[in-house]
């Protein structure tokens, strides 16, 4: 069984345009969670989906942050107007169920760097 | 508000070695408590959680942690490190509200010596 893929793997913006990043979690998997890793920041919590609905969105830095799912599965984080400050490892996660106690599998991530 | 700390952003040891990565949180309840590995190239990987009984737990490669209440404490130990282990290590604490959030910790780099 694969396990939960991101693309791009890398990716380099200027200063202002939009990016989308993808998740494919893991089959069956119905919890799908978004962080940020920044360097020497840890990971930061960013948005949480169980299903389709997006229960918590409090981790979204701005509204310029966005993300849905669609068919339970594939999620898209969409950054408009990107700054320099986005730049970031973006990590995708799923797990069977939603709760705190369900192990998170997490993707490779997409490392964004914003010229 | 619920945090998780580790205090060592580097550590370095020899091969062979024993091993001791630190976790604070600080959280009203019982919390469940997790350890990730993220090796160079890969994704997060869970090496061990924790939610009620035995307070010491084993984990995959080797590793255990023990949940020490009156500490708040979770850390994390191996008595004797392989080359491979060097990575970033993250504790987390699984949050039990309607949000159902787990908060990682700011990551400790683990570097191997020869």
């Amino acid at each position: 069984g694969a396990g939960v893929s991101q693309s791009p793997s890398n990716k380099v913006t200027e200063k202002g345009k939009d990016v989308e990043l993808r998740c494919d979690p893991i089959s069956g998997h119905t919890a799908l969670y978004w962080y940020r890793q920044s360097l020497g920041q840890g990971l930061e919590f960013l948005i949480y989906f169980q299903g389709n609905s997006a229960p918590d969105k409090s981790g979204l830095p701005s509204d310029r942050f966005s993300a849905e799912r669609t068919g339970g599965s594939v999620s898209t984080l969409t950054i408009q107007r990107t700054q320099q400050e986005d730049s970031a490892v973006y990590l995708c996660a799923s797990s069977f169920g939603g709760t705190y106690q369900e192990t998170q599998y997490f993707g490779p991530g997409t490392r964004l760097l914003v010229l | 508000a619920q945090s998780v700390t580790q205090p060592d952003i580097h550590i370095t040891v020899s091969e062979g070695a024993s091993l001791e990565l630190r976790c604070n949180y600080s959280y009203g309840a019982t919390p469940y408590l997790f350890w990730y590995v993220q090796s160079p190239g890969q994704g997060l990987q869970l090496l061990l959680k924790y939610f009620s009984g035995d307070t010491l737990v084993q984990g995959i490669k080797g590793f255990e942690a023990e949940f020490k209440r009156s500490q708040s404490s979770f850390n994390l130990r191996k008595p004797s490190v392989h080359w491979s282990d060097a990575a970033e290590y993250f504790c987390a604490v699984g949050i039990m509200n309607r949000d159902d959030k787990i908060i990682f910790g700011k990551g400790t780099r683990l570097h191997i010596l020869p």
